[in-house]
């Protein structure tokens, strides 16, 4: 079964500095690859996902994404953050084929100062 | 096109008593999924349905039971409850691919002490 950890359990960064939010998966076989964003007291939306091709994932609100295989990971980033960006980040990783319940991580609690 | 809706937002409940949360979908999704969240914990899949009539346990079932007898709702019961089921609870819904993408509710934020 897939795992994924996500590194930070919190990231503080100021406004309009860049972020880097990680996030690694246990295995090498083909995946689907996706980024989540929960905003104080609501539900989880999708940022982004990579389900194949190019390995740069743009998404919504500035964000993107870069699969790499060999290093099993999908870091999201953003080159400058707006107080409006803090909020739950969850990456989650399916298996094309294979079972259609994804594993989420725990998530990476951006906090954006002025 | 509401999406997915989640009854009631709030609810405190004593130990010992019973309550259904409902999740209803209104884009024709095949797949429902009930996940609790817990500080630190990030999400755990509860149950989880693939279409009208089927059910599945998750990660996490042990307390709770769900019912899909319409293809649009999917609900969570809890017979008895425990301080242990204080949690913000989550709906989702997707189509029938692991490589689509899933729609979640606001949310239910349950109380039991």
């Amino acid at each position: 079964a897939q795992s994924v950890t996500q590194l930070d359990s919190q990231v503080p960064v100021f406004e309009e500095a860049p972020v880097e939010l990680r996030c690694n998966y246990s295995s090498s076989v083909s995946v689907y690859l996706f980024w989540y964003v929960q905003y104080p007291n609501q539900g989880l939306q999708l940022l982004l996902k990579y389900l194949s091709g190019s390995t740069l994932v743009k998404g919504i609100n500035g964000f993107e994404a870069e699969f790499n295989k060999s290093q099993t990971s999908f870091h999201l980033r953003k080159p400058s953050v707006h107080i409006s960006d803090t909020a739950e980040y969850f990456c989650a990783v399916s298996e094309p084929g294979g079972s259609y319940i994804p594993t989420f991580g725990r998530g990476t609690s951006l906090i954006v100062h002025p | 096109n509401a999406g997915v809706t989640q009854t009631p937002k709030f609810r405190v409940l004593k130990t010992g008593q019973s309550m259904t949360l409902l999740c209803a979908q209104d884009m024709n999704h095949e797949y429902m999924y009930w996940y609790r969240q817990d500080p630190g914990m990030g999400l755990r899949l509860i149950h989880y349905s693939v279409g009208e009539g089927t059910t599945a346990k998750g990660e996490v079932p042990d307390g709770y039971n769900v019912s899909r007898l319409k293809k649009q709702n999917f609900l969570l019961g809890l017979e008895s409850a425990a301080p242990s089921q204080t949690s913000v609870y989550f709906c989702a819904s997707s189509y029938s691919d692991s490589g689509d993408t899933q729609y979640f509710g606001p949310g239910t934020r349950l109380t039991v002490l």
